[in-house]
C-alpha cells in the first residue's frame, strides 16, 4: 500500500471548515484513499473513502486531485467534538492486503 | 444495530498470567481484525481472521500470542505469560467483506503489573 504524508497538527476555529491534507504521491491506480479518526484513545472511527471522484457523506467531504497524488478531507463546520487524530490511509482493492496501515496522522484541535 | 463489542474494557494482569480479550463483530460481519496501540504510538495490525480461519497473522508476535474466531461466539485474542511490554490498547475491527471499510470497537486496555 502507498505511503501517506500528513501534517502532524492543525488548529481550526469552531464553526469553520477544517481542511486536512494528505499526500500519497505513490498511489496506484486501483488503490483507495480512506480516512479514519481517533478521538482520545477511543476506537478509530471510519469517516469516508474514495477512489477517483470526490465523495461526500454526512460526516465529511473527500476531495481527490485529478492526478490522485493528494487529497483533502473537509469537515464543513467543525465542532469541539471533532478534535481528534485524523488518519489518511491508502489501501488496495480486493485481493490485496486487507489490514489498515495507520501512520502518525494529523492531530486536529478545534478551538472555541 | 449494535456496533463492535469488546470485553473487558479494562484488564489488569500480573506478569506471567494469561490475558483473554474478546471481540464480537457487528451483525453480519464475518471478518475480524485485531490491532494494538502501544502507549504514545500508532495502531499496528496484528491478525486478520474469518470464521474458523486465520487469514493473515503477519503482525502477531511469534510467541505467547494467539487468536481465534470460532464458528460460534466471539473472536478471542489470547496472550500467555504476559509481560509489562504487553500493556497497550487492543482494538478489534470487523467488516462484512474483506476489502470494505472496517468498524472498530472501543478497545480493551491491558495493564500488566
Amino acid at each position: 500500500d502507498a505511503k501517506t504524508t500528513q501534517p502532524p497538527s492543525m488548529d481550526c476555529a469552531e464553526g469553520r471548515a477544517a481542511n486536512l491534507p494528505c499526500n500519497h504521491s505513490t498511489i496506484s491506480g486501483n488503490e483507495y484513499v480512506y480516512w479514519y479518526r481517533q478521538i482520545h484513545s477511543q476506537g478509530p472511527q471510519y469517516i469516508i473513502h474514495g477512489l477517483k471522484n470526490n465523495e461526500t457523506n454526512e460526516m465529511a467531504s473527500l476531495i481527490i486531485t485529478e492526478d490522485r497524488k493528494s487529497s483533502t478531507l473537509i469537515l464543513p463546520h467543525a465542532t469541539l467534538r471533532d478534535t481528534a487524530v485524523y488518519y489518511c490511509i491508502v489501501r488496495g482493492p480486493s485481493g490485496s492486503a486487507r489490514q489498515l496501515t495507520f501512520g502518525s496522522g494529523t492531530q486536529l484541535t478545534v478551538l472555541p | 444495530n449494535a456496533g463492535v463489542m469488546q470485553n473487558p474494557r479494562h484488564l489488569v494482569r500480573r506478569r506471567g498470567q494469561e490475558a483473554r480479550l474478546r471481540c464480537s463483530p457487528m451483525k453480519g460481519h464475518s471478518h475480524v481484525y485485531w490491532y494494538r496501540q502501544l502507549p504514545e504510538e500508532g495502531l499496528k495490525f496484528m491478525v486478520y481472521l474469518q470464521k474458523e480461519n486465520i487469514i493473515d497473522e503477519s503482525g502477531m508476535p511469534k510467541e505467547r500470542f494467539s487468536a481465534e474466531f470460532p464458528k460460534e461466539g466471539p473472536s478471542i485474542l489470547r496472550i500467555q505469560q504476559v509481560v509489562r511490554g504487553d500493556s497497550a490498547a487492543y482494538f478489534c475491527a470487523s467488516s462484512p467483506v474483506s476489502h470494505y471499510e472496517q468498524y472498530f470497537g472501543p478497545g480493551t486496555r491491558l495493564t500488566v503489573t
